[in-house]
């Protein structure tokens, strides 16, 4: 199957700053690309749906000036958290549409802990 | 509009037995259906998909499923448990067309004992 980079894969980052996180598409063109956040012990969360070239699309609650995703090419998109306060501890997984549009292919996830 | 119901958060087997994960999905359309297993800090892994044709599908593992329609189900199975299935394992549903956006269930935790 194709293979989708999630980086980085555990980050720790101070309270106030932002990090960035990193989701490439290795085999494939992605025009479209998810973004999870998961809390301990449930399901993921899809936070946005991210288009190559255009806005991404949030979904309701998450607020997109704190979570910033961009798509610049068809194989990256990144998402940065930004002012980051301990709640925003969580794990972040993307994923990326195949081609064919029939199901999606995940990064190995980023372990955010904001201290 | 779609939905997901994974019964049971929990389930534990003994090394070699039958896996039983259960996944009921309500969707306006025919669905897509999806298992995933997750290992911990690890992004999630497809082990089998339903688009059309045949409902019995085979995924990786050993593991598989039955789409059954007039259930509304798509349970997942195992005939004999490995310690290494230990893991979470969702199922999802999207909608044909194209646009492939998932909804996840819960999630199970399958835990084998030796």
């Amino acid at each position: 199957g194709a293979v989708v980079s999630q980086h980085p894969s555990r980050v720790i980052c101070k309270s106030g700053t932002s990090v960035k996180i990193e989701c490439r598409s290795l085999d494939f063109q992605a025009t479209t690309m998810f973004w999870y956040r998961q809390f301990p012990k449930q399901s993921l969360m899809l936070m946005a749906t991210s288009n190559e070239g255009s806005k991404a699309t949030y979904e309701q609650g998450v607020e997109k000036d704190k979570f910033l995703i961009n798509h610049a090419s068809l194989t990256l998109s990144t998402l940065t958290v930004t002012s980051a306060h301990p709640e925003d501890s969580s794990f972040y997984i993307c994923s990326a549409r195949d081609p064919d549009g029939t199901e999606a292919f995940f990064g190995q996830g980023t372990r955010l802990t904001v201290v | 509009a779609q939905s997901v119901t994974q019964l049971g958060s929990h389930v534990s087997v003994s090394e070699g037995a039958l896996v039983l994960l259960r996944c009921n999905y309500s969707s306006s359309v025919p669905p897509y259906l999806f298992w995933y297993v997750q290992y911990p800090n690890q992004g999630l892994q497809l082990l089998l998909k339903y688009t059309t044709g045949a409902t019995l599908v085979k995924g990786i593992n050993g593991f598989e499923a039955e789409f059954k329609k007039s259930e509304t189900s798509f349970h997942l199975t195992k005939p004999s448990a490995h310690m290494s299935d230990a893991a979470e394992y969702f199922c999802a549903v999207s909608r044909p067309g194209g646009s492939y956006i998932p909804t996840f269930g819960r999630g199970t935790s399958l835990i084998v004992h030796p």
